[in-house]
């Protein structure tokens, strides 16, 4: 199956709730990113995190990667309903140049 | 510093049709990627360009599908012949270099053909 696959496929919380999201991976890589898409228009990238780092913050977003399970969280804290989007997690494969990308997490928050 | 441009932003051709894409990269960036995404699925890598170079179009299909990346101006995706399945967004991406691990990709707001 392909790598970075997100899970759960679709997750819907209330706002001011925290959101996780889960991506799994089978090769090695040298980073992994977060992007998010909003419906019908392109990505916006959130953050990158390398092999060698275990984790991440930037804002509300905190990312966690464990490279022995070969996996990555992405937790976004207080949610708002303007964080309705779908997040895909993409990973280099150590392949250098493209990015595979898992099929994403859809994601709406309730105000 | 405008971002990473493609147009049309819609396009719509009849079966056999060729349809061409076009990519601007951010200034500065000399890698240029292509992905497509399908409804409701997640992007798929096409191919990788350098200025005239193609680096990797190991998710580009053999027939019908070509892309390029001139000294000067955009990069093209050409499609020729198109068919139904060919209907999907297509996105482009570019950064200031890649080599190893990847940096971040700029994505554009991508192309969305409809084949008729």
């Amino acid at each position: 199956s392909q790598q970075g696959e997100e899970d759960p496929q679709a997750l819907s919380i209330q706002e001011g709730e925290n959101a996780t999201m889960n991506c799994s991976y089978k090769t090695s890589i040298n980073n992994l990113q977060w992007y998010r898409q909003n419906s019908g228009r392109g990505l916006v990238h959130l953050i990158l995190i390398r092999s060698n780092e275990r984790e991440k913050h930037s804002g509300r977003l905190r990312v966690t990667l464990d490279t022995s399970k070969k996996s990555s969280s992405l937790l976004i804290t207080a949610s708002r309903a303007a964080d309705t989007a779908s997040y895909f997690c993409a990973t280099d494969g150590n392949q250098g140049g493209k990015l595979i990308f898992g099929q994403g997490t859809e994601l709406s928050v309730k105000p | 510093n405008a971002g990473v441009m493609q147009n049309p932003r819609h396009l719509v051709r009849r079966r056999g049709q060729e349809a061409r894409l076009r990519c601007s990269p951010m200034k500065g960036h000399s890698h240029v990627y292509w992905y497509r995404q399908l409804p409701e699925e997640g992007l798929k890598f096409m191919v990788y360009l350098q200025k005239e170079n193609i680096i990797d179009e190991s998710g580009m299909p053999k027939e019908r599908f070509s892309a390029e990346f001139p000294k000067e101006g955009p990069s093209i995706l050409r499609i020729q012949q198109v068919v139904r399945g060919d209907s999907a967004a297509y996105f482009c991406a570019s950064s200031p270099q890649s080599k190893g691990g990847s940096d971040e990709q700029f994505f554009g707001p991508g192309t969305r053909l409809t084949v008729l």
